[in-house]
C-alpha cells in the first residue's frame, strides 16, 4: 500500500472554474502536508502548506485537511491555464526518519 | 539568500562512465534529499541526510549509487558505472529544522543523459 496516493489524472476543468485535487495518506500519525505545483521540465514548488485540520486559503488556492479521514486536498478557484500543471501532495509522517513522502502526483489541464 | 543550487544542469556520459552531481543547498538547512525523476513519471526518493545522524540510503537502487554530505553543507551523489537506465533528472531539495516539519526548497535538478 502506497503512502501517499493520488489520483494520476489527467484532470481537464474549463477556464474559471473551480479544480478539486485529493491525497489520502496511511499513516494516521502525519503532521504537516504539502502542495507543490511542478511545470512540465521544471522543478517542484511549494505552493501551499497545512498542519491543522480545516481549511487554510491563499489568493485562489485553498488546502483542505481532515486527519480523521485522511486526508488533504487542494481546491484552485478561477482555474487558469497557466495553472496546467502536476500537483504534488507530500506528508510527514510521524516515524518515518525520511520525514517526507510524495504522492505521484495529478496532472490538471485548465482548458481556455 | 540564494536558493538550492546545482550541478550541472545537463550531463551527458557514455554508459559505464562515472558521474558526479552536486547540490548546495540553502544555507542553515539541515535536511537534504536527493529525488530522481524520469520522463512523465513522479519522485523517486534516493536518499536522505539529516543533521549529523546516518543518512536515511533505503532509496538507492544499486549499489553504483552513492551520496555523501561534507561538514553538513554540500552533498554529492556519484553513479558508477552508469547505464542507460540511470537516464533522469536528479533533483536536491532541502529544508531547515522546524518542529512540525518544514516544506522542502528544490534545486532545478541535473538532467542526466546515459548514451
Amino acid at each position: 500500500q502506497k503512502e501517499v496516493e493520488q489520483n494520476s489524472g489527467p484532470l481537464s476543468v474549463p477556464e474559471g472554474a473551480i479544480a478539486s485535487l485529493n491525497c489520502t495518506y496511511s499513516d494516521r500519525g502525519s503532521q504537516s502536508f504539502f502542495w507543490y505545483r511542478q511545470y512540465s521540465g521544471k522543478s517542484p514548488e511549494l505552493i501551499m502548506s497545512i498542519y491543522s485540520n480545516g481549511d487554510k486559503e491563499d489568493g485562489r488556492f485553498t488546502a483542505q485537511l481532515n486527519k480523521a479521514s485522511q486526508y488533504v486536498s487542494l481546491l484552485i478557484r478561477d482555474s487558469q491555464p497557466s495553472d496546467s500543471a502536476t500537483y504534488l501532495c507530500a506528508v510527514i509522517s510521524s516515524g518515518s526518519a525520511r520525514q517526507l513522502t510524495f504522492g505521484s502526483g495529478t496532472q490538471l489541464t485548465v482548458l481556455p | 539568500g540564494a536558493g538550492v543550487s546545482q550541478s550541472p544542469s545537463n550531463k551527458v556520459t557514455e554508459k559505464g562512465k562515472d558521474v558526479e552531481l552536486r547540490c548546495d543547498p540553502i544555507s542553515g538547512h539541515t535536511a537534504l534529499y536527493w529525488y530522481r525523476q524520469s520522463l512523465g513519471q513522479g519522485l523517486e526518493f534516493l536518499i536522505y541526510f539529516q543533521g549529523n545522524s546516518a543518512p536515511d540510503k533505503s532509496g538507492l537502487p544499486s549499489d553504483r549509487f552513492s551520496a555523501e554530505r561534507t561538514g553538513g553543507s554540500v552533498s554529492t551523489l556519484t553513479i558508477q558505472r552508469t547505464q542507460q537506465e540511470d537516464s533522469a533528472v536528479y533533483l536536491c531539495a532541502s529544508s531547515r529544522p522546524g518542529g512540525l516539519g518544514s516544506p522542502l526548497h528544490f534545486g532545478n535538478g541535473t538532467r542526466l543523459t546515459v548514451t
